[in-house]
């Protein structure tokens, strides 16, 4: 069973234009997502987290919505780059349940940004 | 400050052998946890130590298997490989904050022939 679904298993878009990845989750004890991206022969590296008492959480050019009542996150990228091209994992944790260390991942998102 | 180190790189074993993977976590962390990367099934949660005790655990088999030293240096092995172990494993350190971010190494290339 698949807690956390990243139903689109790619997305392009056009440099300079909006990135928008979707994530959608189904365990009601998830309190905290995360963002990573991973780029080929390289580990994961954190990019963006929002806990569930929030509703927005902003960085640079990444932004992630939380919509509690839908079990749906979003990390906006925008300006989308070049550099972007990546692979984009939606992680979720219970810290409530203290395994803040436990991440259930979701398959990953390829983003491709055309120049 | 050197990252997560994860030896070996890459390896290559058959069937029904074993394998020893290892991880040196960031300085000052002593929180280890290792996910299992594959195609089909993306980045999945195989265990946590902390002080040298497993605080979490995944839904694998006994076949796999960890530990971790005084030194916060965490070891995994998995037993009588089997063709679907092929992945890549990855190790990440935590500074055990409540909200801490891991931070992943560039992980262990295993296949399995």
């Amino acid at each position: 069973d698949q807690q956390v679904k990243q139903n689109s298993p790619s997305l392009s878009v056009q440099e300079g234009r909006i990135s928008i990845l979707n994530c959608d989750y189904t365990n009601s004890m998830f309190d905290y997502f995360l963002w990573y991206k991973k780029y080929p022969a390289e580990g994961p590296t954190f990019l963006i987290s929002i806990s569930s008492i929030k509703d927005k959480n902003e960085d640079g050019r990444f932004t992630v919505f939380l919509n509690k009542s839908a079990k749906h996150l979003s990390l906006h990228i925008v300006p989308s780059q070049p550099g972007d091209s990546a692979v984009y994992f939606c992680a979720a944790s219970g810290l409530s349940t203290g395994a803040n260390s436990k991440l259930t991942f979701g398959k990953g998102i390829t983003l491709s940004v055309r120049p | 400050k050197a990252g997560v180190t994860q030896t070996p790189r890459y390896l290559i074993k058959t069937r029904g052998q074993q394998v020893t993977l290892s991880c040196s976590p960031i300085s000052g962390h002593r929180s280890v946890s290792w996910y299992q990367q594959t195609p089909g099934q993306g980045l999945q949660f195989l265990f946590e130590y902390f002080s040298e005790t497993q605080r979490n655990k995944g839904n694998f088999p006994g076949r796999f298997s960890g530990r971790q030293f005084s030194n916060s240096r965490s070891e995994m092995n998995v037993s009588t490989l089997e063709l679907g172990d092929s992945a890549l494993y990855l190790c990440a350190s935590s500074d055990n904050r409540v909200t801490g971010e891991l931070f992943f190494g560039e992980g262990s290339r295993l296949t399995v022939l």
